[in-house]
């Protein structure tokens, strides 16, 4: 069971690069999340996923796009990057069950914008 | 905007010791407390978490208290040992919401053998 499964774990992006975080879950969950993890800072909630099709924006989505076109993905999309998302970020998974409210995290991919 | 305020942003303690972590909130729509524990290099992982129903639970040596008049609570780390060491995060979120959690800034824990 792979669970919560983020691609790539490291990058560097030149600024004005673009590039897509990849998130995959293969526990048949509705909710997914995006955060950033900055040092002092906590996790912050940069876009989410009610289901496939459906998107909103969190705390921090200003430089970032996100799709759900199936249950399973939810790639995070940086069109053109900037030194202040140099920043660790993590997707997130949850069930849809009101019980079942435990969110299941990747790995991280640490980014870094020069 | 920090709506879950935690503390302290370090903390050690020595093997056998009481590790406590204190969080406060904002929001009072908020009905499920999670807090997550986080080692260098992975993803958070939930410890363990409390709805306002109840004013403590304790799972094994991990006790939450939970304050709703205060919208305060706290993590207890019972005879803490150095594999606790790792950062702790307290959250908070509407069940409702889904995945969306609101985060303190978490703790470094260290714990000295």
């Amino acid at each position: 069971n792979a669970g919560v499964t983020q691609t790539p774990k490291f990058q560097v992006l030149k600024t004005g690069q673009s590039m897509t975080l990849q998130c995959a879950q293969d526990m048949n969950h509705e909710y997914m999340s995006w955060y950033r993890q900055d040092p002092g800072m906590g996790l912050r909630l940069i876009h989410y996923s009610v289901g496939a099709g459906i998107t909103d924006q969190g705390e921090v989505p200003n430089g970032y796009n996100v799709s759900r076109s199936t249950t399973e993905d939810f790639p995070l999309r940086l069109l053109s990057a900037a030194p202040s998302q140099t920043s660790v970020y993590f997707c997130a998974s949850r069930g849809i069950e009101m019980m079942n409210t435990e969110a299941f995290f990747g790995q991280g991919t640490r980014l870094t914008v020069v | 905007q920090q709506q879950v305020k935690q503390s302290p942003q370090s903390l050690i303690v020595q093997k056998g010791g009481i590790s406590i972590i204190n969080c406060a909130y904002e929001n009072t729509a908020f009905d499920y407390f999670p807090w997550y524990q986080q080692f260098p290099g992975k993803g958070p992982a939930l410890l363990i978490a409390i709805r306002p129903d109840v004013s403590e639970k304790k799972e094994g040596r991990f006790t939450i208290s939970f304050n709703k008049s205060a919208k305060q609570f706290s993590l207890h780390i019972m005879d803490s040992q150095p594999g606790d060491s790792a950062t702790y995060f307290c959250a908070a979120t509407k069940e409702t919401s889904g995945s969306r959690l609101t985060f303190g800034e978490g703790t470094q824990l260290t714990v000295n053998p």
